[in-house]
């Protein structure tokens, strides 16, 4: 079936380091691919998404790169800052599983703590 | 914006004890979910719902648990006889088009003791 898997947190940095958040997916089919953020006390928000292989999806900073040859979706981020402390979720939704619903499988979260 | 809505924000509740999770989908929505993630854990996915029946499920969702949209603005989640193992935080979540963006409430964290 198909899986998620992204680095372990918490994950601690300074105020305007660089973020890298790995995540590594196996999908049946031809997946689109999500990063989630939830901020304290809030729902899941989406923050960027990919539809194809070699797009990019950006959003207030981040980014990430759908890659089939290595089934990734790594998020990164050149200049963090405290507002981004918070959970982020990478997640698949796979067209070709046969579920006419598009679930989300979603990875276990990433706790970013980010200090001044 | 418009939001999705749950309530309660915590449920504290005895095992054995019948639970209803609410929820409030965005308006104009057409395709209804509830994941749900144990502490420490993925956020699971449950159920999806459309045009007032389940269209998938997952292994999770055993006979305990039932959905149902009663008024065409409130999502419900029911657990029949609440096991410790249900304690988790629930999420629902809402969708125009299954293609599109899914729209998440901030969870209801159900607590069994």
């Amino acid at each position: 079936g198909d899986s998620v898997t992204q680095m372990e947190g918490p994950v601690t940095l300074s105020e305007e380091a660089f973020l890298t958040i790995n995540c590594t997916y196996t999908a049946t089919g031809y997946p689109s691919l999500f990063w989630y953020v939830q901020y304290p006390g809030e729902g899941l928000q989406l923050l960027l998404k990919a539809t194809k292989a070699d797009d990019k999806g950006s959003n207030k900073g981040f980014e990430a790169t759908y890659r089939k040859e290595t089934t990734s979706f790594h998020l990164e981020k050149g200049s963090v800052q405290v507002s981004d402390s918070a959970v982020y979720f990478c997640a698949l939704s796979d067209l070709d599983s046969g579920a006419g619903s598009y679930q989300l499988t979603f990875g276990k979260g990433t706790k970013l703590s980010v200090i001044p | 914006e418009p939001e999705v809505t749950q309530t309660p924000s915590h449920q504290v509740t005895q095992m054995g004890q019948e639970v209803i999770l609410r929820c409030v989908p965005i308006s104009n929505h057409l395709y209804f979910y509830w994941y749900r993630q144990i502490l420490g854990q993925k956020v699971e996915f449950l159920v999806s719902f459309y045009n007032n029946e389940i269209s998938e499920k997952s292994e999770i969702f055993d006979d305990q648990f039932s959905v149902e949209r009663p008024d065409g603005s409130n999502f419900t989640l029911k657990i029949r006889s609440t096991k410790l193992e249900d304690s988790a935080m629930y999420f629902c979540a809402s969708t125009v088009n299954s293609f599109y963006e899914q729209y998440f409430g901030p969870g209801t964290r159900l607590t069994v003791t």
